[in-house]
């Protein structure tokens, strides 16, 4: 276990839904970032929050959103899904005791768009 | 052209056998690099982080950095079936960041 919690685990959207995917982590610490890991992709970076502030963001629209509340937690939401928007969605947080560099992921969540 | 380039494969060996893994990426200003390595159905797990160039070693796993030549390179001794996995090189400009960029990953099995 990585101390990294994603939910749900897989989930199968239609095209112009919307989205929403979770985050927890038991390290406590206080960013959290998002990627998007298409099928033989390596992940790319959506966005990274800093006590609940988006502190970073990769090449994607403003449909993909995101939340950090004060316990930490955290919410991937993406509007008017597109086909394209098919991937796995990881949540990462910093390792324990590591520098911000060293980050734990979570197993994530498969979203397939229909 | 892409900021990391890693060849996909699929890389097949046998157990054993030496496995070397390698980068290549154009933004000069990357110091921090990583290796992950993937599991079917599972996030990335950190297995080698290294900063700026040199060498780290850490049991069967050898990670290189030539920042000269804009190269990465991890090696595994004895390949075991259990290293079977995809292994994901990422790298990052900024040390206060979770800003990373990966590689696309190369698919490895080792055969027993």
């Amino acid at each position: 276990e990585t101390g990294v919690t994603q939910s749900p685990t897989h989930l199968i959207k239609t095209r112009g839904q919307q989205v929403t995917l979770r985050c927890s982590s038991q390290s406590g610490h206080n960013t959290v970032s998002w990627y998007q890991q298409a099928l033989g992709q390596g992940p790319q970076f959506i966005f990274q929050y800093y006590r609940e502030e988006e502190n970073g963001r990769g090449n994607f629209p403003p449909r993909f959103s995101g939340l950090q509340f004060p316990n930490y937690s955290s919410e991937l939401n993406v509007n008017a899904l597109e086909l394209d928007d098919s991937a796995l969605y990881l949540c990462a947080t910093q390792g324990r005791g590591s520098g911000a560099n060293v980050l734990t992921f979570g197993a994530g969540s498969r979203l397939t768009v229909l | 052209q892409k900021e990391v380039e890693q060849d996909p494969g699929p890389l097949s060996v046998p157990e054993g056998a030496i496995v070397s893994l390698n980068c290549t990426y154009s933004n000069s200003a990357f110091q921090y690099f990583m290796w992950y390595r993937q599991y079917s159905r599972k996030g990335p797990e950190l297995l080698m982080y290294t900063y700026s160039s040199g060498n780290k070693e850490d049991g069967r796993f050898t990670a290189q950095v030539d920042k000269s030549s804009k190269y990465i390179s991890l090696f595994i001794r004895d390949s075991q079936p259990s290293d079977s996995a995809t292994y994901l090189c990422a790298m990052s400009d900024q040390g206060g960041s979770e800003k990373l960029v990966f590689g696309k990953g190369t698919k490895l099995t080792v055969n027993p």
